[in-house]
């Protein structure tokens, strides 16, 4: 079955780019999203369609993908950017099935 | 401006059934597909299907085919997730939502399984 695969932790200090990987097959043929899920509140959209970002995120949030690999990077990460991040995408086997990356643990200290 | 709300919370024995609704307004509830995340303690998320509220069709996560529904009430615009056989690992914050460019969640329903 398709996964999505990201690194379970990545740790930066204030002021650090933060750059965090969700690799998976399907990621050439479709768009990677990404949540910021802060402890006991639901999900938030940072990234879309792979590098758009929703009104309301900030600038410092950004997303990229080249071949298997989407990346969402935090520019300047900030100690309000800790938090678990999670990339999604549809399985490209025509399912129409979502796929959840199994999170990335961020630390800003 | 849009809102998922969802009903509260459950606590369940090994061996039932729990039903979870999720009341949308703000926006056409049968323009947008609605799925189901849930999410067990200190797990990650996990896509458990979508229905299209317009047809009712359905598209489940293979993990669950044969244990999870979910319907619509188009009159009231409210959505479904129905979870049978419940065992002590689907103790979970389950979590409707509008997924995609624009993007909305409800507010989580924690449902527990202990006998």
């Amino acid at each position: 079955s398709y996964e999505l695969t990201q690194p379970p932790s990545v740790s930066v200090s204030p002021g650090q780019t933060a750059r965090i990987t969700c690799s998976g097959d399907a990621l050439p043929k479709k768009y990677a999203y990404w949540y910021q899920q802060k402890s006991g509140q639901a999900p938030v959209l940072v990234i879309y369609e792979d590098t758009k970002r929703p009104s309301g995120i900030p600038e410092r949030f950004s997303g990229s993908s080249s071949g298997t690999m989407a990346t969402l990077t935090i520019s300047g990460a900030q100690v309000e950017d800790e938090a678990d991040y999670y990339c999604y995408s549809i399985d490209s086997s025509g399912n129409h099935r979502v796929i959840f990356g199994g999170g990335t643990k961020l630390t800003v200290l | 401006q849009v809102q998922l709300v969802q009903s509260g919370a459950e606590v369940k024995k090994p061996g039932a059934s729990v039903k979870v609704s999720c009341k949308t307004s703000g926006y056409t509830f049968t323009d947008y597909y609605i799925h189901w995340v849930r999410q067990a303690p200190g797990q990650g998320l996990e896509w458990m299907g979508w229905i299209n509220p317009n047809s009712g069709g359905t598209n489940y996560a293979q993990k669950l085919q044969g244990r999870v529904t979910m319907t619509r009430d188009t009159s009231i615009s409210t959505a479904y997730m129905e979870l049978s056989r419940l065992g002590s690992d689907d103790t979970a914050v389950y979590y409707c939502a509008r997924l995609g460019t624009t993007d909305y969640w409800g507010q989580g329903t924690l449902v527990t399984v202990s006998s």
